[in-house]
This record gives C-alpha cells, structure tokens and sequence, in this order.
C-alpha cells in the first residue's frame, strides 16, 4: 500500500461545475497536508495546506482534512479551463514530504 | 521575488556517462529537497539537506551522489547513467522551521540518458 493514494483519473468536469479530489494517508501519525498543482512538464506548485481537522477556504479552493478517516479532499469551484492539470496531495511525514501520484483533472470549456 | 534556480533546464547525457545538477535555494533558506519524477509518474523522493548536512534520504541510488555547498547551493551528482535515469528532477528549498508550511520547487532539469 502506498503511503498516499490518489485516484489517478483523468477526472473530467464541466467549465463552471465542482471538482472533488480525494487522497488517504496510511501514516496517522502525519501532521501537515498539501495540495500542489502541476502543469505537464512544469514543477509543481503550491496551491493550499492544511494541519487540523474541518475546512480551509482559499478564493475557488476549499481543502478538507479528517485526520480519523486518514483522508484529505480538495474542492476546486467553478473550475476553469485553466484549472485542467495534475493535482498532487502530499503529506509530511517526518521531515520529508510524500507525494501520491496525483490525479489529472479536465475541465471542459 | 526570488525562486529556486535549477540548472541547467535540459541535459541530454549517453549512458555511462556523468551529470551534474545544480539548484539554488531561495535566500535564507536552508533546507534543500532533491525528487525525481519520471514520466506520469510522482515525485520520488532523494535526499535532502540542512545546514550543508544531509537530513534525510528517500529512494536515491547508490550511484547518485549530493551535497550541499556553504552558500546553501547543493549539487546532484550522477555517475554511471542509465536509460531509466531519464527523468525531470526538482530541487525545492524551504526555511527549517517552515517545512512544514510546503516546499517552493525550481523549474527542474530534464535529464535525458540516451
């Protein structure tokens, strides 16, 4: 089992409608929880970071942390076109950050 | 603002052959995190580095070698190249006490090993 897992997609959504990515940690121990955006052939940057348990809200993105269920989401509203990339949940663990293998969002103009 | 500077962007290498990869941290970071990621693949952790000592180390082969220099700069070193060295790898600093606040990724190399 990996230590992060991603639904891999491609997850395809209409211009204007919700995106829902789910990602599970094995590690209960783990602290912090990211969500980093990559471009094909780009690094992968930042989008949203979240440490306790409920919601955190930052413009169109929402990410949800239940350290229980070992599960991490991020909502994406009213996706745009320019929204369409790969979307990599990372957790620290230790001093180093685990990434799963990201699930690849459409968003249909 | 100031980034994480890779260089070089594209190296094409033979196999067996050796390659450098250097990354600049962001001022007054200390921290530097090395990942490989190959095609469609996630990000692998390397190794990573603070205060010029090495921290932690993930998945790196023993033919891989990295350091990091006293003006926080750090080098991969990669002897002995193989096809499936292909990859794009990131380096991303971060402040020691901030690591926990997410990582800033440079641009990356593309290695290509034909």
């Amino acid at each position: 089992q990996k230590e992060v897992e991603q639904n891999s997609g491609p997850l395809s959504v209409p211009e204007g409608a919700i995106a829902s990515l789910n990602c599970t940690y094995s590690d209960r121990g783990s602290q912090s929880f990211f969500w980093y955006r990559q471009y094909s052939g780009k690094s992968p940057e930042l989008i949203m970071s979240i440490y306790s348990n409920g919601d955190k809200e930052d413009g169109r993105f929402t990410a949800q942390l239940n350290k229980a269920s070992q599960y991490v989401s991020l909502l994406i509203r009213d996706s745009q076109p320019s929204d369409s990339a790969t979307y990599l949940c990372a957790v620290i663990g230790g001093f180093k950050t685990i990434f799963g293998a990201g699930t690849r969002l459409f968003v249909k103009a | 603002a100031a980034g994480v500077i890779q260089s070089p962007r594209h190296l094409i290498k033979e196999k067996r052959e050796t390659a450098t990869l250097k990354c600049y941290p962001i001022p007054r970071h200390d921290t530097v995190y090395w990942y490989q990621q190959g095609p469609g693949q996630d990000p692998q952790f390397l190794i990573s580095f603070y205060e010029k000592m090495q921290s932690d180390k993930g998945s790196i082969p023993d033919r891989f070698s990295a350091q990091q220099f006293s003006d926080y700069h750090s080098e991969l070193n990669m002897s002995s190249l193989e096809l499936g060295d292909s990859a794009l790898y990131f380096c991303a600093s971060s402040p020691r006490d901030r690591g926990y606040y997410g990582y800033t990724f440079g641009s990356g190399t593309r290695l290509t090993v034909v």
